[in-house]
């Protein structure tokens, strides 16, 4: 079956640093994404990882462990408008008919 | 415009209604997907499209119908309803298919559905 877990919510203050974790279970492994989705609006991309190891981009830096079937998102600096749900989803691999599978996101409240 | 437009934004029908979820991608993508976006669920793929041919249906129950007349757009018909069929619907392009390849879906801000 596919599974993906990430935690349902956390919170933050401004400037702080915050992880979000993402566990997966699925037939194959093509890759992973992480999607930002502010309420009302449309989910946006924000990184994609297929081998082990960090990537950086800006204050966002994704990592992924393909043995451990586990990445997770940091989010540095944080700021008000980093509030969102943070969406980790999987590719399963070579299957044309499938698109991405997604968790259930992680909703993030940064305050000040 | 660029990237993926959904229209309407908002859309309430009777349970005895026709209605049609309109999407259109301005990216050049060859791939086109539906996903149904429901309160404390994971985002559902309803329907995926490549140039224009339906790659899967998802199980989906049939009173929603997709058309993909050519890769730019994409259509849901939509047809004596539900009232648990009420949710977010979210049209979504990429490249190629995601599947089979890295391209990142970039999603329209999707229809807000009311089924009553």
């Amino acid at each position: 079956g596919q599974n993906i877990d990430q935690p349902t919510e956390m919170t933050a203050t401004e400037g702080a640093i915050v992880q979000i974790n993402c566990t997966y279970q699925t037939s194959g492994f093509n890759g992973l994404f992480w999607y930002q989705q502010h309420a009302g609006e449309a989910p946006t991309f924000l990184s994609y990882n297929v081998l082990d190891g960090l990537e950086e981009k800006g204050r966002f830096s994704s990592f992924l462990s393909r043995s451990k079937g586990y990445s997770y998102l940091l989010l540095k600096e944080l700021q008000m408008k980093d509030s969102a749900s943070y969406l980790c989803a999987v590719t399963p691999r070579g299957q044309a008919g499938t698109a991405l599978i997604f968790g259930k996101g992680t909703t993030l409240s940064v305050s000040s | 415009e660029t990237g993926v437009t959904q229209t309407p934004r908002h859309l309430v029908m009777g349970m005895t209604n026709k209605k049609s979820l309109k999407c259109e991608q301005h990216l050049g993508h060859n791939a086109m997907y539906w996903y149904k976006q429901s309160a404390k669920k994971p985002l559902e793929l309803m329907f995926v499209y490549s140039l224009e041919e339906r790659v899967e249906n998802n199980s989906v129950p049939s009173r929603f119908s997709p058309e993909c007349p050519n890769s730019s757009h994409l259509f849901l018909h939509l047809h004596t309803l539900q009232p648990e069929d009420s949710a977010l619907y979210l049209c979504a392009s990429s490249q190629d298919l995601a599947g089979l390849s890295n391209s990142p879906l970039h999603f329209g801000n999707g229809t807000r559905l009311t089924v009553t």
